[in-house]
């Protein structure tokens, strides 16, 4: 079962480049979310999505956006990329809304901004 | 608002010995979930064990048990029989059920088990 893919698993981008990290789901979960963790810290929540055309901002959306024209995809885009934004960054999912349900997460993106 | 305190930066404990995670959450909602992930040094984030609020047993999954104290506000970790593959960052989380969709995560714990 492949659960939550990301990709890429790492990259290296120049201050002001732009990209966009994948992120896709083959459990039919309508809950999504980006996170992202600093070295030696827990997770803040940049977006989240509970269903298709449906997003909104997190703890740190800041230099990023979201979209999520299906259930399967939620990519996460960063605009002009700063050194603030290097970080681990872990794509969720969860099945439904009720407050039992732990999230399934991919294995993360490690993204340096030089 | 709903805040987690992971309170131990990190903690060592013998092979075969039991190990304790602190956890303590501030809500004001009446009903949500409290989750402890693992994370490993290759950086995944494993899913260990579960508590609801309602909930009057303690949570257990096989050497994994929460230590649930609703009145003081603390979902604490116990690991029995500690093994060194139990090496590893710990988050606790939680989720409140009313209407909100996220979840907070507290710093986390290393935890570094000792042949």
């Amino acid at each position: 079962n492949a659960g939550v893919t990301q990709t890429p698993k790492f990259r290296i981008l120049k201050i002001g480049q732009s990209m966009t990290l994948q992120c896709t789901q083959d459990m039919n979960h309508n809950y999504m979310y980006w996170y992202r963790q600093d070295p030696g810290m827990g997770l803040k929540l940049i977006y989240y999505s509970v269903g298709a055309g449906i997003t909104d901002k997190g703890e740190v959306p800041n230099g990023y956006n979201v979209s999520r024209s299906t259930t399967e995809d939620f990519p996460l885009r960063l605009e002009l990329a700063a050194p603030s934004q290097t970080s681990v960054y872990f794509c969720a999912s969860g099945g439904s809304g009720l407050f039992n349900q732990p999230q399934h997460f991919g294995d993360g993106t490690r993204l340096s901004i030089l | 608002a709903q805040k987690i305190t992971q309170t131990q930066p990190g903690m060592f404990v013998q092979e075969k010995e039991a190990v304790t995670l602190d956890c303590t959450y501030d809500t004001s909602d009446q009903s949500y979930g409290l989750f402890w992930y693992k994370q490993p040094s290759s950086g995944e984030m494993i899913f260990l064990i579960y508590q609801g609020s309602y909930d009057e047993q303690n949570a257990t999954e096989g050497r994994y048990s929460l230590n649930f104290q609703k009145a003081r506000k603390s979902a604490n970790l116990v690991i029995s029989a500690s093994q060194l593959g139990d090496s590893a960052m710990y988050f606790c989380a939680m989720r409140e059920g009313s209407g909100t969709y996220k979840y907070i995560f507290g710093t986390g714990t290393r935890l570094k088990v000792l042949a």
